[in-house]
């Protein structure tokens, strides 16, 4: 099955504590991204992967840094989560025509 | 720069009423449209897109929107709308940079 999957689909985690949230998906897709939702906002643009080793901030990457190492994975790092970084993430990745499949989002909590 | 406005952010129904939710884009180029539905607890869903041709696209469950290109709009319709509609849908934008941008979302609440 086509999909995009994230992990984990809950986080709670304390200040300060690195860490990642994974993205994997099946479709050979070279183009992928992160968004965060929060409510009123919509979905904002974090990062964006054009292909591997290919990275871009999108309009809020403040506090976030992505890789792509392989075409596959687009993991999402937090070296030091702050409160304002609670929310839903999702990761979702492109393909032919413009379709986009997304991930079933991650809820983060930083206290 | 792109940008995606939707014009309501609450909307409550009566189940069989009928739905238009308003969305505005600013691009000046070529654009693809989309709406997304997002059921709660649960990740986006696409319900309809548009890349060209006919304006008035039909998607899933009975949703249609129509791009008005002179009105730089996407408004989403549905004739009558079920309890089980009730959910957040987003309109969205990409340009040629690929970059999908999504307006604010409308919480569709439907009483039965």
């Amino acid at each position: 099955e086509a999909q995009v999957t994230q992990n984990p689909r809950y986080l709670i985690t304390v200040t300060g504590k690195k860490l990642t949230v994974t993205c994997s998906q099946n479709m050979n897709h070279e183009y992928m991204s992160w968004y965060r939702q929060d409510p009123g906002l919509g979905l904002r643009q974090i990062y964006y992967s054009m292909n591997v080793e290919v990275t871009d901030k999108g309009d809020v990457p403040e506090g976030y840094k992505v890789s792509r190492k392989e075409k596959r994975n687009f993991p999402l790092i937090l070296e030091s989560p702050s409160p304002n970084q609670t929310s839903l993430y999702f990761c979702a990745s492109r393909g032919q025509g413009y379709g986009y499949t997304f991930g079933s989002g991650t809820r983060l909590t930083v206290v | 720069a792109q940008s995606v406005s939707q014009h309501n952010h609450h909307v409550i129904l009566s189940e069989a009423a009928s739905l238009e939710l308003g969305c505005n884009y600013s691009y000046g180029g070529t654009v693809n449209l989309f709406w997304y539905v997002q059921y709660p607890g649960q990740h986006l869903q696409l319900l309809l897109k548009y890349f060209s041709g006919d304006p008035l696209v039909k998607g899933i469950k009975g949703f249609e929107a129509e791009f008005i290109k002179s009105k730089f709009s996407f408004n989403l319709r549905k004739p009558s709308v079920q309890w089980s509609d009730t959910a957040e849908y987003f309109c969205a934008v990409n340009g040629n940079t690929g970059k999908l941008i999504f307006g604010q979302g409308t919480t569709l609440q439907v009483k039965p």
